[in-house]
């Protein structure tokens, strides 16, 4: 098994510019999410999921869309950066409440 | 909200020392509780967890970890840190919804 993979691992954008974050997991686990990890503050949740078709706003949404039309994939959109976005962004999954498996990361810096 | 508190933002201590962390939460019902470790330049991984049952829980690499319910504390510890224990340490809290919550986190620098 892969795990949880991210791609891609870095990314540069202009403010205003839109992109995907991509996350995939080959656990068959029903519960995805979204964190991005800022210094001193730990990881904030940013979107989860519960099973494909059904996603829902954590902590610190604003800025972000998610969609999850398969178990597998669930990919976060930035809809127009914003140098606030510049963060390490992580994708987790889980079968069972709280033990998540977390993906490498996305490194992002918005310009 | 529930809230996670790690008491220490970076902890610096010799090779064989004793370390322990602290992490307080401000949820009064039944949660499930975890320490993640972050090596320099890897994402999380899970040290251990606690469900129920027995609340001193061992975990990898010689971690455990105590939960006391009264005090709403899930603290770390580890009898003898070695150069490879240097890493971020993450302390978070689950309810039954699946959501994580995460303490900011402790950088523990271990020198030789």
């Amino acid at each position: 098994n892969a795990g949880v993979t991210q791609t891609p691992k870095f990314q540069v954008l202009k403010t205003g510019q839109s992109m995907t974050l991509q996350c995939a997991q080959d656990m068959n686990h029903e519960y995805m999410s979204w964190y991005r990890q800022d210094p001193g503050m730990g990881l904030r949740l940013i979107h989860y999921s519960v099973g494909a078709g059904i996603t829902d706003q954590g902590e610190v949404p604003n800025g972000y869309n998610v969609s999850r039309s398969t178990t597998e994939d669930f990919p976060l959109r930035l809809l127009s950066a914003a140098p606030s976005q510049t963060s390490v962004y992580f994708c987790a999954s889980s079968k069972t409440s709280g033990e998540q498996y977390f993906g490498p990361g996305t490194r992002l810096t918005v310009t | 909200a529930q809230s996670v508190s790690q008491h220490n933002h970076h902890v610096i201590l010799s090779e064989a020392a004793s370390l322990e962390l602290g992490c307080n939460y401000s949820y009064g019902g039944t949660v499930n509780l975890f320490w993640y470790v972050q090596y320099p330049g890897q994402h999380l991984q899970l040290l251990l967890k606690y469900f129920s049952g027995d609340p001193l829980v061992k975990g990898i690499k010689g971690f455990e970890a105590e939960f006391i319910k009264s005090k709403f504390s899930f603290n770390l510890r580890k009898p003898s840190v070695q150069w490879s224990d240097t890493a971020e340490y993450f302390c978070a809290v689950s309810l039954e919804d699946y959501k994580l919550s995460f303490g900011a986190g402790t950088t523990v620098t271990v020198r030789a």
